[in-house]
């Protein structure tokens, strides 16, 4: 069965500190991976997603997550966080279905 | 854009009342999803839809039912609900492609139950 770990619960970062997000999941097939933010008080929403190519992708804010197939890894990545990257993240991934197996979440508070 | 809208923000509800959580999306997805969010727990699937009147069981079906009867509706039942399902409920939905395309979620409700 698929799963999928992130590693960090909870993660306290000062404004301009760089962030590094691990996800692993398990499954041998070909994969589509997801990392997913909500905001407080807001919807769930898209960051980024993997499907094929270029192994690094680059999402919205600035975020960027890098696919390593020999590692079953997809970790979120962003130089430099603002307080407004408070939120909780959640990767998640799919193989051969329209289900999504998701992480279960980590909750980032970034201080001024 | 896509929306997916959801009934209600906040419910409280009794125990052993029978609880209906509406979720209405305007994309003509094919792919309707109910989850929970639980602190620690991340989002578990409950129900999943893939066309009008189908249905299939997610992880943690038990104690929840559900209902599509029209392409752009789904919605989640409790039948007799207890104080372990106060939580956050996610509907979402998604084209239908070969393989898992972007979910939309809904804004969530909030049950509890006393």
């Amino acid at each position: 069965a698929q799963s999928v770990s992130q590693h960090n619960h909870h993660v306290i970062l000062s404004e301009a500190a760089s962030l590094e997000l691990g996800c692993n999941y398990s499954y041998g097939g070909t994969v589509n991976l997801f990392w997913y933010v909500q905001y407080p008080g807001q919807h769930l929403q898209l960051l980024l997603k993997y499907f094929s190519g270029d192994p690094l992708v680059k999402g919205i804010k600035g975020f960027e997550a890098e696919f390593i197939k020999s590692k079953f890894s997809f970790n979120l990545r962003k130089p430099s966080v603002q307080w407004s990257d408070t939120a909780e993240y959640f990767c998640a991934v799919n193989g051969n279905t329209d289900k999504l197996i998701f992480g279960t979440g980590t909750r980032l508070q970034v201080f001024p | 854009d896509v929306k997916v809208t959801q009934s209600s923000r906040y419910l409280v509800k009794r125990t052993g009342e029978k609880v209906f959580l509406e979720c209405v999306q305007d994309m003509d997805h094919e792919n309707m999803f109910w989850y929970r969010q639980d602190p620690g727990l991340g989002l578990r699937l409950i129900y999943f839809s893939y066309d009008v009147k189908m249905k299939e069981k997610g992880d943690i079906p038990e104690g929840y039912s559900v209902s599509r009867e029209k392409k752009e509706r789904f919605s989640l039942i409790l039948e007799s609900a207890s104080t372990n399902q106060t939580s956050m409920y996610l509907c979402a939905s998604s084209p239908r492609l070969a393989g898992a395309d972007t979910q939309y979620f809904g804004p969530g409700t909030r049950l509890t139950v006393l």
